[in-house]
């Protein structure tokens, strides 16, 4: 079956550290992958998206993701995390023939002033 | 970028009633819409897909019967939740997938929380 995966269920770090939250996608074949953002309160936000071309996908607010195809992982990073920034993290993908979107468990991170 | 819009926000019913959530997208057309189900600290569920002037397709084991999908223009899909039981009770959430000039992705709507009591 057809899966995406999120290794970390909960991340709490301080402001300027470095962020990292891992995902891995089951699908063969071409995929397009996303990560989305839900802020407390707010809806879905698309963060990122890839699907072809360069491998390091640069989003807003900071955010870049690399699409590594040998290892079926697409992790979202951030260099210097804000307070702000505290949120839920969800990835998703789907076959590039294909529309349903599966998302992984989401990743709740914790941004401590 | 792309705006989805959700009508209502929150609803509070009885048992036994139908409650209908509207699912808009307000800037572009959306032949394709989806509805998904989110549990409290839980990823999305996908429900069904919604085709602007066909069926809804159906995730298997959601009941097309209690939850009717209508998608009556490019705009606009309906979820109908028939017969609402405390059991219903979620966070419903649309979003509608724009997929011109081939960005095909998935803009959601805030979402609508449903409470049967």
């Amino acid at each position: 079956a057809q899966s995406v995966s999120q290794h970390n269920h909960h991340v709490i770090l301080s402001e300027a550290a470095s962020l990292e939250l891992g995902c891995n996608y089951s699908y063969g074949g071409t995929v397009n992958l996303f990560w989305y953002v839900q802020y407390p309160g707010q809806h879905l936000q698309l963060l990122l998206k890839y699907f072809s071309g360069d491998p390091l996908v640069k989003g807003i607010k900071g955010f870049e993701a690399e699409f590594i195809k040998s290892k079926f992982s697409f992790n979202l990073r951030k260099p210097s995390v804000q307070w702000s920034d505290t949120a839920e993290y969800f990835c998703a993908g789907h076959k590039a023939a294909g529309n349903k979107l599966t998302f992984g468990g989401g990743t709740r991170v914790l941004v401590k002033p | 970028g792309a705006v989805v819009s959700q009508h209502p926000s929150r609803v509070i019913c009885k048992s036994g009633t139908s409650v209908k959530i509207e699912c808009r997208s307000l800037d572009f057309q959306a032949t394709t819409m989806f509805w998904y189900r989110q549990f409290p600290k839980q990823s999305l569920m996908l429900m069904a897909t919604s085709n602007e002037g066909s069926k809804a397709t159906y995730e298997q084991g959601v009941e097309k019967d209690k939850f009717l999908i209508n998608h009556a223009s490019l705009t606009l899909s309906t979820l109908t939740v028939t017969s609402a039981h405390p059991e219903d009770s979620s966070f419903y959430i649309c979003s509608a997938r724009d997929w011109l000039a081939g960005t095909d992705t998935q803009y959601f709507g805030p979402g609508t929380r449903l409470t049967v009591l």
